[in-house]
C-alpha cells in the first residue's frame, strides 16, 4: 500500500515570492509521482509528473518538482508566484507495474497575496 | 469541447432519493473513475472501470453503484441518498501507457438535505 502526506494544508505567499509545497510519500515499491492543480470551480489538471530518469521535473506554468528517493519526497516549487497561481495543489502517487491505484494527498491551498 | 463532461454540474436532493451522476468522455480512454472530494480529506476513489466489462470497488463504495454503458460513459448512482454523501464528485479517465495520468471532469456538486 502507498500513502501521501502533504504537510501544509494552506500556504499563503506574497506575489512574486518563491513557494515550496511539500509532499512526502510512502511505498514499498517504486512509484510514479504527480502534482495536480485545481483552480476554483474546476476539475484537477496535471501539473507535472515523475516517471523515471531526471529527478528534476518541469511542469506547466513555471512549476518544477524534485524527486528525492532517499527522503521519499516530491516537493513542488516555483521561483516567483502570480495571483493566477492561487489554487489547490494535490500530490499523488501510484506504484509501478500493472494497474496500481493512484493515491491522492489531502491537498494544499496556495493563496497568493497581492 | 471538454474531453470529460459531467452532468449535472450542481444538484440538490433530499434524503432517501435516488440520484444518478453521469460522465462522458471523448478521449477514447478505456479507464474511468469516480472520486469524491471533501474538505480536508482530498480525493477518495469510489469506483473504477478498466473497460465496459470491468467494474471495481474503490475505497469508499458503500452506498454507491456504477454502470459502464459504453467505453465513453460511466454513471454513478446513489440508491438512497444521505446527507453524508454531500460532496463534490469527479469523474476521471486515463489511458494506461505506464504513467496513469488522469484527466478530470469539471465536477458535480451534490447537496443532500
Amino acid at each position: 500500500a502507498q500513502s501521501v502526506t502533504q504537510l501544509d494544508s494552506q500556504v499563503p505567499v506574497f506575489e512574486e515570492a518563491p513557494v515550496e509545497l511539500r509532499c512526502n510519500y510512502s511505498s514499498s515499491v517504486s512509484v510514479y509521482l504527480f502534482w495536480y492543480v485545481q483552480y476554483p470551480n474546476q476539475g484537477l489538471q496535471l501539473l507535472l509528473k515523475y516517471l523515471s530518469g531526471s529527478t528534476l521535473v518541469k511542469g506547466i506554468n513555471g512549476f518544477e518538482a524534485e524527486f528525492n528517493k532517499s527522503q521519499t519526497s516530491f516537493h513542488l516549487r516555483k521561483p516567483s508566484v502570480h495571483i493566477s497561481d492561487t489554487a489547490e495543489y494535490f500530490c499523488a502517487v501510484s506504484a509501478l507495474g500493472g494497474y496500481q491505484k493512484v493515491t491522492f494527498g489531502i491537498g494544499t491551498k496556495l493563496q497568493v497575496i497581492p | 469541447d471538454a474531453d470529460v463532461t459531467q452532468t449535472p454540474r450542481n444538484r440538490i436532493t433530499k434524503t432517501g432519493k435516488r440520484i444518478m451522476l453521469e460522465c462522458s468522455q471523448t478521449k477514447g480512454h478505456d479507464r474511468m473513475y469516480w472520486y469524491r472530494q471533501d474538505p480536508g480529506l482530498g480525493l477518495r476513489l469510489i469506483y473504477y472501470s478498466f473497460d465496459v466489462k470491468d467494474i471495481n470497488k474503490g475505497e469508499i463504495s458503500d452506498g454507491y453503484s456504477v454502470s459502464r454503458q459504453a467505453q465513453a460513459k460511466f454513471s454513478l448512482s446513489l440508491e438512497s441518498a444521505i446527507p453524508n454523501q454531500t460532496a463534490l464528485y469527479f469523474c476521471a479517465t486515463s489511458d494506461f501507457m505506464g504513467s496513469e495520468t488522469q484527466y478530470f471532469g469539471p465536477g458535480t456538486r451534490l447537496l443532500v438535505l
